[in-house]
């Protein structure tokens, strides 16, 4: 089974630009969460979907958007990007059900931002 | 709001030689825990997980034990290999979320 994917890989944006990345989760997961990762603050929880819902989000400004569509791949929207938000971004996938209200999250490569 | 601490950013040990990884968390209505590994250049691979109504699990060469009492998360490599050189993060699952702690990077000496 494949595993999560996310791409592109790397991107090199400029202050004021948005920028778009897109997650495919592992086939059959219908949950996709979304981390940034940086070196000061770590790993830090964006934003969660399931079937196509936002069901919990982190403490991001609104600038940091998602959506979730109905195959359940994933992207997230960076808008108005400030050197702040050169990060690694991950994507993560969990199979979820009624009767499992948590699961393992399984993750993909991660998209490199940097922002100049 | 819940947390996850770490005890030591770095830990280098012998090749052979067995590794221990800890981490304490604040809030006490966790009740999932798990340890992912990370590579240079790659994202976070899960380990092993463990849920409040356990103490103790075993996988290949790890294990991870959870005493809620003391609010405290280890996770143990049994003939640490060279190929486990990595960063590694205790997470839990709180408030519908993943926290993560700082994570431990593990270097092994040949």
């Amino acid at each position: 089974k494949a595993g999560v994917t996310q791409t592109p890989r790397y991107l090199i944006k400029t202050r004021g630009q948005q920028v778009t990345l897109s997650c495919s989760p592992i086939s059959g997961h219908r949950s996709v969460s979304w981390y940034q990762q940086t070196p000061g603050q770590g790993l830090q929880f964006l934003f969660e979907y399931f079937s196509e819902t936002q069901r919990n989000k982190g403490n991001f400004p609104g600038r940091f958007s998602g959506r979730q569509f109905s195959n359940s791949r994933s992207e997230m929207n960076v808008s108005t990007l400030e050197l702040g938000d050169s990060a690694l971004y991950l994507c993560a996938s969990s199979l979820l059900a009624e009767y499992r209200p948590t699961d393992t999250q399984y993750f993909g490569p991660g998209t490199r931002l940097t922002v100049l | 709001g819940e947390s996850v601490g770490l005890h030591l950013p770095t830990l280098s040990v012998q090749e052979g030689d067995n590794s221990i990884i800890n981490c304490a968390y604040s809030n006490s209505a966790s009740d999932y825990f798990i340890w992912y590994k990370q590579e240079s250049g790659k994202g976070p691979q899960f380990i092993i997980d463990i849920r409040s109504n356990m103490d103790k699990r075993q996988g290949q060469r790890v294990t991870v034990l959870l005493n809620k009492t003391v609010k405290h998360l280890s996770l143990q490599i049994a003939a640490t290999q060279p190929g486990d050189s990595a960063v590694y993060f205790c997470a839990l699952y709180g408030g519908g979320k993943l926290i993560f702690g700082q994570g431990t990077e593990l270097s092994v000496k040949p």
